[in-house]
């Protein structure tokens, strides 16, 4: 069984710059979550999709940070204007299904973000 | 919102050792608790997990504990190795109109001497 995919693996831009991170879940899993790991702390949730619905998208920076899962598959992350405290590890993660039980999470390698 | 507390950030020990990681969680409703371990540069790897309907459950060298009462749980390694070197994180969920938000620890860097 495929992973989660992501990319690009690394980035580095600009503070004020705009920059978009694109997330492949595992085939057939309806929850897709986008988490931020600054360093030496655990991920945060950002938004999380039940197929194309947000279901939780309390701790998603509105001003500067967006998010879409058009078809209810694959998603994208973005950010525009990048302050330097955006950088950190950006993590998609997907489930089948909502509820504990069926809820585990499995993890893509994440994108390693540099604001400068 | 709910909040997770883990302990120790850091912990050393021998190889062969044994080593004990505590999380504390605010929600009383959450009911489901996984452990991932993330080694350098890799992504989280769910290793194992709880659900609040039992209060023990062990995987190999690797076990989980809850107490609902207290609002805690630990994680258990025996017999650790080198390749257990890595950083654990702790979460708790509460499924809610059918879906689980994870809220994590800070995480507890294990390195394991040889």
């Amino acid at each position: 069984e495929a992973g989660v995919a992501q990319s690009p693996r690394y980035k580095i831009i600009e503070k004020r710059q705009s920059v978009a991170f694109w997330c492949n879940p595992i085939s057939g899993h309806a929850t897709l979550y986008w988490y931020q790991q600054i360093l030496g702390q655990g991920p945060k949730l950002l938004i999380q999709f039940q197929n194309n619905g947000v279901v939780d998208d309390s701790q998603l920076p509105k001003d500067r940070f967006s998010a879409e899962r058009l078809k209810g598959v694959d998603s994208t992350l973005k950010i525009q204007p990048a302050k330097l405290e955006d950088s950190a590890v950006y993590l998609c993660a997907s489930s089948l299904a909502g509820g504990a039980g069926k809820g585990t999470q499995y993890f893509g390698p994440g994108t390693r973000l540099l604001v400068l | 919102g709910e909040n997770v507390e883990q302990h120790p950030s850091t912990l050393s020990v021998q190889e062969g050792d044994s080593a004990v990681i505590k999380c504390t969680y605010s929600d009383s409703a959450s009911n489901y608790f996984p452990w991932y371990k993330q080694e350098l540069g890799k992504r989280p790897q769910l290793i194992i997990d709880i659900r609040s309907n039992v209060g023990e459950k062990k995987d190999q060298r690797i076990a989980v504990t809850l107490n609902k009462t207290a609002k805690h749980f630990s994680l258990h390694i025996t017999e650790t190795q080198p390749e257990d070197s890595a950083v654990y994180f702790c979460a708790a969920s509460r499924a809610n109109s059918g879906y689980s938000t994870l809220t994590f620890g800070k995480g507890t860097m294990l390195l394991v001497s040889p």
